[in-house]
């Protein structure tokens, strides 16, 4: 299936920077990626659709000067948490539909730790 | 909204058939069932899609009734390497509003 790639996979940093994660399409063009936060022992939570060339969608309650999105490229999209505090560590998670017999499969990259001390 | 419906847990031995069903009462006719396995700290990772009847693979089987309400991922002689967290998703690509989690299932098998 088709590949996304995610990194860094892991990081920590000081409360009150900043923390790119970037998300991929290895072998395919992805218009749409979508990030995931996701807790211990939880479920994902969808945070936002980034859509190539236009500005990202976020869901109800996820904070967009917060999480900033960038998706300049049909291969690229990355994930910016501005600021960042302890409540924002989680895993955050990117993925993007597959193309041609893959078209209806949602493939997801390897996840992001952050720890922000 | 789509929602989805899997118990919380379930416990298997090395060797068993593992069955997990999961509620879709909502779905839509362009919807695709798919089941995903995740691993702590890792991304879920595709097992199979299907759309209606069965679909099997070289890891699983799913099974969908005819009405598609419901859909059951069967893994055949589970290992302890299959303890995880499976989660199944409705929905299709341009309806991105249904990509939600639901609570997936944690799975234990034991030796």
């Amino acid at each position: 299936g088709a590949v996304v790639s995610q990194h860094p996979s892991w990081v920590i940093c000081k409360s009150g920077t900043s923390v790119k994660i970037e998300c991929r399409s290895l072998d395919f063009q992805a218009t749409t990626m979508f990030w995931y936060r996701q807790f211990p022992k939880q479920s994902l939570m969808l945070m936002a659709t980034s859509n190539e060339g236009s500005k990202a969608t976020y869901e109800q309650g996820v904070e967009k000067d917060k999480f900033l999105i960038n998706h300049a490229s049909l291969t690229l999209s990355t994930l910016t948490v501005t600021s960042a505090h302890p409540e924002d560590s989680s895993f955050y998670i990117c993925s993007a539909y597959g193309q041609g017999r893959d078209n209806e499969k949602l493939f997801f990259g390897s996840g992001t730790q952050l720890s922000v001390l | 909204l789509a929602k989805t419906t899997q118990p919380i847990s379930m416990d298997s031995y090395e060797g068993q058939e593992v069955n997990i069903t999961c509620s879709h009462n909502n779905i839509a006719t362009n919807d695709y069932i798919t089941w995903y396995q995740q691993f702590p700290s890792q991304g879920p990772r595709f097992i199979i899609q299907g759309y209606k009847t069965k679909v099997t693979n070289e890891v699983a089987s799913l099974f969908i009734p005819a009405d598609r309400k419901s859909s059951t991922l069967s893994l055949p002689r589970v290992s302890l390497s299959d303890t995880a967290v499976y989660y199944c998703l409705v929905g299709d690509r341009y309806n991105t509003d249904k990509l939600i989690f639901g609570t997936g299932t944690r799975l234990q098998v034991f030796p």
